[in-house]
């Protein structure tokens, strides 16, 4: 069965340092994977998306996420987080066809000034 | 291009009572999905309409649900006799024929079944 985990549901970093959400997926076939943030009241936006290639992938607000297939994982990264940066973060995965998102259950992000 | 747009936002009804919401995807997009959200829960799919045809749907939903995109532009999701388990965020999300993958979501429509 498709599944997409989000081990951290509740993540607090100070400003300034490095973060990294967790996501593993299990999907029958090669998967497409995505990360997206909702802020509140807000709809969800894509960060980034991996589909082949170089398994370092870059996203938008300096977001990256690194694809590792032994691992079922990818994991998502920024190097100095912004108090604008808290949100939800969601993994998804899917597969050629689009046809249908699994979504993992959310990441909530706290900074702390 | 005014983005993916969700009516009503909210919607509070009696248990038993029908409710439908409405989609406008991007315009040129012929994808459109319908995700539902509850609290701490990512979106969990729904439906997915490739322009007129209803491709997907998922096995978790009840025939209380339906979904229709008359004309593969707007859709439109009407749950019948609502529940108070349906109390939720429906969420729609369309995308184009070119394959990106990325979703455009709108902001979603709260329901609150009493």
């Amino acid at each position: 069965a498709q599944s997409v985990t989000q081990p951290d549901i509740h993540i607090t970093v100070s400003e300034g340092a490095s973060l990294e959400l967790r996501c593993n997926y299990s999907y029958g076939a090669t998967p497409y994977l995505f990360w997206y943030v909702q802020s509140p009241g807000q709809g969800l936006q894509l960060l980034l998306k991996y589909f082949s290639g170089d398994t370092l992938v870059q996203g938008i607000k300096g977001f990256e996420a690194e694809f590792k297939r032994s691992q079922s994982s990818f994991n998502l990264r920024k190097p100095s987080v912004h108090w604008s940066d808290a949100a939800e973060y969601f993994c998804a995965v899917t597969t050629y066809n689009f046809n249908k998102f699994y979504f993992g259950s959310g990441t909530k992000l706290n900074v702390k000034p | 291009d005014t983005g993916v747009s969700q009516n009503p936002r909210h919607k509070i009804t009696k248990r038993g009572q029908n409710v439908t919401f409405r989609c406008d995807p991007i315009s040129e997009h012929n994808r459109l999905y319908w995700y539902r959200q509850t609290l701490g829960q990512g979106p969990e799919f729904l439906t997915y309409f490739q322009n007129e045809a209803q491709l997907e749907k998922s096995r978790l939903l009840s025939d209380r649900f339906s979904a229709e995109r008359p004309k593969g532009s707007f859709s439109t999701l009407e749950i019948q006799r609502t529940e108070q388990g349906d109390s939720a965020m429906y969420l729609c999300a369309s995308s184009s024929h070119r394959g990106t993958g990325e979703l455009f979501f709108g902001e979603g429509s709260r329901l609150t079944v009493l």
